[in-house]
C-alpha cells in the first residue's frame, strides 16, 4: 500500500519562499509528482521526480531522497495567484497514482 | 488541444437515487481515470482504464459503482444507489500511456451533492 502525509495548511506574505514537504511510504516507487488545486478547479500538474535530487521549473523546484520518502516543493517570489492546495502525489509499484491531502498554501499581501 | 471534458458539472439527488457521469478524454490518450475527491482530501482512485479495459479498479465500491469506457474512448461512471457518503467531486483525467512520467489531465470535475 501507500501512505503519503503533508502538512495541512500555511500561510505565507507575497514574494517570499515557502516550503512545501511531503513524506511517503509505498510498495515500489515509480515517481512522484506535484500537483496545484485552485479551490473549486481540477488539478494541474507542477513537477515529477523519479530521481534523487531537485528538478527547477521557473519560479517552482522539487527534490526527491528516495531513501528517506521525502520530497518538498519549493515556491519562489510568491504571487497571490499561487494561494492553493499542493497535492504530492507518489507513483508505486503497481503503476497507481496515490495522492496526499494537499497542502493549502494561502499568500497574503 | 482540447482539455478532457465531463458533465455534468453539478449534480444534486436524493439518497437511493442513480446518477451518471460521462467523461471525455483528450484524443489519443490511452489511459482514462476516474477519481473521487471528499472535501479536504486529495483524489482517491476508483477506476483506470486502459484503452477499454479495466487495468485497475481494486478502490471502486463495485456494490453500487460501475464505469464502462466503450470502444477506449468516452466513458460513464454511475453510482446506483447514491449514499450520503458518495457527496465528492468526480473527476476524470487522461493521460498518453499511464506509465513512468506521464502526466495526467484532469477535467473540471462534477460535484455531486447527495440529500
Amino acid at each position: 500500500g501507500q501512505n503519503i502525509d503533508q502538512p495541512t495548511e500555511m500561510t505565507a506574505t507575497e514574494g517570499a519562499i515557502v516550503q512545501i514537504n511531503c513524506t511517503y511510504q509505498t510498495s515500489g516507487f515509480n515517481g512522484l509528482f506535484w500537483y496545484q488545486q485552485h479551490a473549486g478547479e481540477a488539478p494541474t500538474f507542477l513537477s515529477y521526480n523519479v530521481l534523487d535530487g531537485l528538478e527547477e521549473k521557473g519560479r517552482f523546484s522539487s527534490f526527491l531522497s528516495r531513501s528517506k520518502g521525502y520530497s518538498y516543493l519549493l515556491l519562489k517570489e510568491l504571487q497571490m495567484k499561487d494561494s492553493a492546495s499542493y497535492l504530492c502525489a507518489v507513483r508505486g509499484g503497481n503503476n497507481r497514482l496515490a495522492f496526499g491531502k494537499g497542502n493549502q498554501v494561502v499568500v497574503i499581501p | 488541444e482540447a482539455g478532457v471534458a465531463q458533465s455534468p458539472r453539478y449534480k444534486i439527488i436524493e439518497k437511493r437515487q442513480s446518477v451518471a457521469f460521462w467523461c471525455n478524454p483528450i484524443s489519443g490518450h490511452a489511459t482514462l481515470y476516474w477519481y473521487q475527491q471528499i472535501l479536504g482530501q486529495g483524489p482517491k482512485l476508483l477506476i483506470q482504464f486502459q484503452n477499454n479495459g479495466v487495468v485497475d479498479d481494486s478502490q471502486l465500491p463495485k456494490d453500487r459503482f460501475s464505469a464502462e469506457r466503450l470502444k477506449g474512448v468516452d466513458s460513464t461512471l454511475k453510482i446506483q444507489p447514491a449514499k450520503l457518503e458518495d457527496s465528492a467531486v468526480y473527476l476524470c483525467a487522461s493521460s498518453p500511456t499511464g506509465l513512468g512520467v506521464d502526466e495526467q489531465f484532469f477535467g473540471p470535475g462534477t460535484r455531486l451533492t447527495v440529500l
